[in-house]
């Protein structure tokens, strides 16, 4: 069973276009973190939502934390190319102390066609 | 990848060898954390380190695995007696501090290949 689900798991559309992804849990998370990993490469980390409600933006992305931090969402406004990739969120599993793992979604792989 | 450095990025074995990943956290980290990725997958936690103590391996598979993060020298994951199903792409990440909110920055990973 999947702590973190996270969907669609792939999504192929035409440059110019709007999209979501979506993260969902049926525990809280004290935070949820959402990373970008392209081909051969480790995940980056895009952003980081602590608060119920909160929303951020960065550039064309737009994250948010459900108000009960139970789910959360990357809004792609545009897309790119460039934007093609595996999206992942993760957060620390509810119980794990101070230890610092991350548990992580299935991931949403993004090919964004010009 | 801010710094996290993993070698070798490629490893191939036959089955019955042994598996050796390598990882140097970023300068001034002195935690560490190791993921597996099946492909099409997201990432799963396998153990977390300070240096010379292992904090939690819950993930880790009870047998031929092992991890150490030594007082001098880079992280070391050691897979012994690999079996195909060890196939997978294996991450390293660092952070300064254990906060579950913390960045934690990840090295490009070993894609490990069992023949």
């Amino acid at each position: 069973t999947q702590l973190l689900e996270q969907s669609p798991q792939f999504l192929s559309i035409q440059e110019g276009e709007n999209l979501t992804v979506y993260c969902n849990s049926s525990s809280v998370f004290s935070s949820l973190q959402w990373y970008r990993q392209e081909p051969g490469e480790g995940p980056v980390l895009l952003v980081t939502v602590v608060t119920g409600g909160e929303v951020k933006k960065l550039k064309r992305l737009t994250f948010q934390f459900g108000d009960a931090r139970k789910d959360s969402s990357l809004h792609i406004t545009a897309a790119q190319p460039g934007d093609t990739g595996l999206y992942l969120c993760a957060g620390a599993p509810p119980g794990s102390g101070n230890t610092g793992k991350l548990i992580f979604g299935q991931g949403t792989t993004l090919q964004v066609k010009p | 990848n801010a710094g996290v450095m993993q070698n070798p990025r490629h490893l191939v074995r036959r089955r019955g060898q042994e598996a050796r990943l390598r990882c140097s956290p970023v300068k001034g980290h002195s935690h560490v954390y190791w993921y597996r990725q099946l492909p099409e997958e997201g990432l799963k936690f396998m153990v977390y380190l300070q240096k010379e103590n292992i904090i939690d391996e819950s993930g880790m598979p009870k047998e031929r695995f092992s991890a150490e993060f030594p007082k001098e020298g880079p992280s070391i994951l050691r897979i012994q007696q690999v079996v195909r199903g060890d196939s997978a792409a294996y991450f390293c990440a660092s952070s300064p501090i254990i906060w579950g909110s913390d960045t934690q920055y990840f090295g490009p990973g070993t894609r490990l290949t069992v023949l």
